[in-house]
């Protein structure tokens, strides 16, 4: 069965260094996301992309945050200067609406530390 | 803006037995679904079942099945013959029909399933 993997599993970075995480989508999706869940705390919302552009962002979706999908199968999230509130769970997830399913399909997350 | 209450943190049932959660919304929208996910210790987001608001039958996947009031505006859950395996984090969420379909999840319910 299909799935959505990401890259790292764990990553530690030092404050203010820039992080790039990975997602592969399911390879005939068309829309992508990012959500992030802080330790304890409810999953939210950070973006969604489609048609190689931002369809929607959150309030979280700063300027320290952009998106890319770079070939035709990653999807990365980059964060520009890491703050210590941005160590939390990231995941990936992609659904392919036009098909009339929604379901959204979650990769395993990665975890980001920042000391 | 679309919000979803979980107003159980937290609760437990013997093995075997049934277990409700509840969930509430609050939404503008008339068309729209309704999720549950599992997040288990490993912290993978796991579709455990979904409900088009436009469809009044509720929906069932075996073990575990929804009692949809969209009047009320409330989607629970409700597990039976509950197994070890249920024991996990459960979050409801919530997705407008049209645009880029984000979730916007509630702050989850943990449940305990005791042997």
């Amino acid at each position: 069965e299909p799935e959505v993997t990401q890259t790292p599993s764990h990553q530690v970075t030092q404050m203010g260094q820039e992080v790039i995480l990975r997602c592969v989508p399911i390879s005939n999706h068309l829309y992508f996301y990012w959500y992030r869940q802080i330790l304890g705390q409810k999953v939210e919302f950070l973006v969604s992309f489609y048609n190689n552009e931002i369809s929607e962002k959150s309030e979280i979706f700063d300027d320290q945050f952009s998106v890319e999908r770079p070939d035709g199968s990653n999807f990365t999230l980059k964060i520009r200067s890491t703050k210590l509130e941005d160590s939390a769970m990231y995941f990936c997830a992609s659904s392919d609406p036009g098909t009339g399913d929604y379901e959204q399909y979650f990769g395993p997350g990665t975890r980001l530390t920042v000391t | 803006a679309q919000t979803v209450t979980q107003s159980q943190p937290e609760m437990s049932v013997q093995e075997a037995e049934t277990v409700t959660l509840s969930c509430t919304y609050d939404t503008s929208e008339n068309n729209y679904y309704l999720f549950w996910y599992k997040q288990p210790p490993s912290r993978q987001m796991i579709l455990v079942i979904r409900q088009e608001a436009y469809k009044q039958q509720n929906a069932t996947e075996n073990r575990f099945s929804v009692n949809f009031q969209k009047a009320a505006k409330s989607f629970s859950l409700k597990i039976s013959d509950s197994q070890l395996g249920d024991t996990a984090m459960y979050f409801c969420a919530f997705m407008k029909h049209a645009g880029a379909n984000n979730l916007f999840f509630g702050t989850g319910t943990r449940l305990t399933v005791i042997p």
